[in-house]
């Protein structure tokens, strides 16, 4: 049972473009909504993350928008790079849980010259 | 700044055999997991750890079997090798305590083929 749906399953992107990927969530329980990036060859690192009482966060060239009525949260990648290319998860922790997250099943983005 | 480290990288398992894949962080992290990565299927819980001598099931333990003795190592055992285990296993700690988000630190990963 998937609890963090995520998509697409792939995307393409031209250099300069904008990368949007969307997750949606079950458990109104979750109360940390990280996203990871991978590159090949390496395990997750975390990107950025946000919490259920922002509606908002940017770090650099990253946004997390986070809708909690709609359970749905999504990770906008502006001015793509190809250095971006790599795969993405969000992923999101229960209230009564350290570390212990549910991953969305990734995204796997390719930034073209 | 070693990390996570974890190995082997790579192993070729026939069916029924076993084997160790060996995890140790140096960050004095009290929280290590073990994740298994299946492609399109994000990453899934095995088990977990949150100190010496404790350890829990997570979303997916069966064929598994972990021990964590110290605050460093965290082995993850699989007792008789099925093709279904076939994966890449990643290895992760993280702190817990006071205001922190507890960020997952995760090793290089292990690609374990089982024929």
């Amino acid at each position: 049972q998937q609890q963090v749906k995520q998509s697409p399953q792939s995307l393409i992107v031209q250099k300069g473009g904008i990368s949007i990927i969307n997750c949606a969530y079950e458990n109104t329980a979750f109360d940390y909504f990280p996203w990871y990036q991978q590159f090949p060859g390496k395990g997750p690192a975390l990107l950025i993350a946000i919490r259920p009482d922002v509606s908002e966060k940017k770090e650099g060239r990253f946004t997390i928008s986070f809708n909690k009525s709609a359970k749905q949260f999504s990770l906008h990648i502006m001015d793509s790079q190809p250095g971006d290319s790599a795969t993405y998860f969000c992923a999101a922790k229960r209230t009564d849980s350290w570390g212990k997250l549910q991953f969305g099943a990734g995204t796997q983005v390719v930034v073209t010259p | 700044n070693a990390g996570v480290t974890q190995t082997p990288k790579f192993r070729i398992l026939k069916i029924g055999q076993s084997m160790t894949l060996q995890c140790t962080q140096d960050m004095n992290h009290n929280y290590m997991y073990w994740y298994r990565q299946d492609p399109g299927m994000g990453l899934k819980l095995i088990y977990y750890s949150v100190g010496a001598g404790i350890t829990d099931k997570g979303e997916v333990p069966n064929g598994y079997n972990v021990s964590r003795s110290t605050t460093e190592d965290f082995p993850l055992r699989l007792e008789l090798a099925a093709p279904s285990q076939t994966s890449v296993y990643f290895c992760a700690s993280s702190f817990a305590g006071g205001e922190d988000t507890g960020e997952l630190f995760f090793g290089e990963g292990s690609r374990l083929t089982v024929l």
